[in-house]
């Protein structure tokens, strides 16, 4: 079984640029998160989909950011415009229950680099 | 959830075992112990999880303290292929599955 999928796996932009990133996560896993970690930091959520729908989008950390999962399958996280500060490790993962029991499985990353 | 505390880094020899502690002495009851780990360029892989038993995989064992207020993750034979950065993790039974990672612990495993 195919394991997260994400794509670019590596992205260098200029600032004020926009990048999508895409994450392809388990077939039959409801369940998505995005996480992300800067320069220095510790990995931090970003938001969590229950299929097409966002659960929490408590850790996105400006309008710059936009997630989407139409469909319920694939997400894209654009950032528009990109700034320096963006730069980092975008990690998506996906799980079937959602719950406190469940394990998360996770891709690996888009590195996200903005000049 | 409540906050874990680990040391910063360990080392091992290769072919020994590891013992990796966390303190997480603001454990609620119903709060699960999980822990991850990150090895070098990929994205954070889970190891184990409990709640109040010791619990074992194919991976680790997990021994919880009998006050929950700590628990340790056991690599009973350290390859080169386990270092990585470990993550303790507490988990309310109810929380939708966020994950709050802390700093970790650098597992260095020397050949």
């Amino acid at each position: 079984e195919a394991g997260v999928t994400q794509f670019p796996s590596h992205s260098v932009i200029e600032k004020g640029q926009t990048v999508t990133l895409r994450c392809d996560p388990i077939s039959g896993h409801d369940n998505l998160y995005w996480y992300r970690r800067v320069m220095g930091k510790e990995i931090k959520f970003l938001l969590h989909f229950v299929k097409e729908s966002k659960q929490d989008e408590s850790g996105m950390p400006n309008n710059r950011f936009l997630a989407e999962r139409t469909g319920g399958t694939y997400s894209t996280l654009k950032v528009q415009p990109a700034e320096l500060e963006d730069s980092g490790v975008y990690f998506c993962a996906s799980s079937q229950l959602g719950a406190g029991t469940d394990t998360q499985y996770f891709g690996p990353g888009t590195r996200l680099t903005v000049l | 959830d409540a906050k874990t505390t680990q040391p910063n880094s360990m080392e091992s020899n290769e072919e020994e075992p590891v013992h990796l502690p966390c303190n997480h002495s603001t454990i609620s009851g119903t709060d699960y112990i999980h822990w991850y780990r990150q090895l070098p360029s990929q994205g954070p892989e889970y190891v184990i999880h409990g709640l109040t038993s010791n619990v074992n995989n194919r991976m680790a064992s997990l021994a919880i303290a009998e006050d929950r207020k700590s628990s340790t993750l056991i690599l009973h034979r350290a390859t080169l292929r386990d270092a990585a950065v470990y993550y303790c993790i507490l988990i309310l039974w109810s929380n939708t599955g966020k994950l709050i990672f802390g700093q970790g612990t650098t597992l260095q495993v020397k050949p």
